[in-house]
């Protein structure tokens, strides 16, 4: 199974903060990487998909990039609704999926 | 406005039987590939199963030969029936689409979830 790595754990940041997340995999996965947020209660919402590509009606501040082992999500300025957890998910295992293990951006 | 809203959520001893459900709306349920995610309380995601739209099943190896996943395309539907339950199977299962146009594994919409405990 390849293994998903997401550093850190956990964060605080200030709202207008940038915020870079990091997923590395376990081996190559080319670009099949999607990111994910998740708010208390709350479904899991889809962010980036093929580690770069912006889910529709996803904000702008919100970028992905890398390729192969190491994987960034970034937040340009941090927004109040955007604290939540963040799981990344490799998909070049297709159809057996694997997560990380999630990075929660909490109110520095 | 895609939904998908799961039931069946309960308590079953170890060994025991449940059947989950997922019923959707807003979408050609029929052209989709629909899956099964669960997550531990607190901690991360894992992929429980997903079927396609010709019928076509896959588990992962943990769960093989206990859990069958199935479709009503007619009634916009599908199910997890799940097995010889274990301890480790307590977590909050979401229903989840596969996103078309694309040849990996992306969940475009997720359902709330729906809590199995397993316990004595």
């Amino acid at each position: 199974d390849i293994q998903m790595t997401q550093s850190p754990s956990s964060l605080s940041a200030s709202v207008g903060d940038r915020v870079t997340i990091t997923c590395r995999a376990s081996q190559n996965i080319n670009s099949y990487l999607n990111w994910y947020q998740q708010k208390p209660g709350k479904a899991p919402k889809l962010l980036i998909y093929g580690a770069s590509r912006l889910q529709s009606g996803v904000p702008s501040r919100f970028s992905g990039s890398g390729s192969g082992t190491d994987f960034t999500l970034t937040i340009s300025s941090l927004q109040p609704e955007d604290f939540a957890t963040y799981f990344c998910q490799q998909s070049y295992t297709t159809p057996s999926p694997t997560f990380g293990g999630g990075t929660k951006v909490e109110i520095k | 406005e895609v939904q998908l809203v799961e039931s069946g959520a309960g308590l079953v001893q170890p060994g025991g039987s449940l059947r989950l459900s997922c019923a959707a709306s807003g979408f050609t349920f029929s052209d989709y590939d629909m899956h099964w995610v669960r997550q531990v309380t607190g901690k991360g995601l894992e992929w429980v199963s997903v079927i396609g739209t010709a019928g076509d099943t896959y588990f992962p190896d943990s769960i093989k030969g206990r859990f069958t996943i199935s479709r009503e395309n007619a009634k916009s539907s599908f199910h997890l029936q799940m097995d010889s339950l274990r301890a480790g199977d307590t977590a909050v299962y979401y229903c989840a689409r596969g996103a078309r146009g694309v040849a990996y594994v992306v969940f475009d919409y997720w359902g709330l979830g729906t809590l199995v405990t397993v316990s004595s």
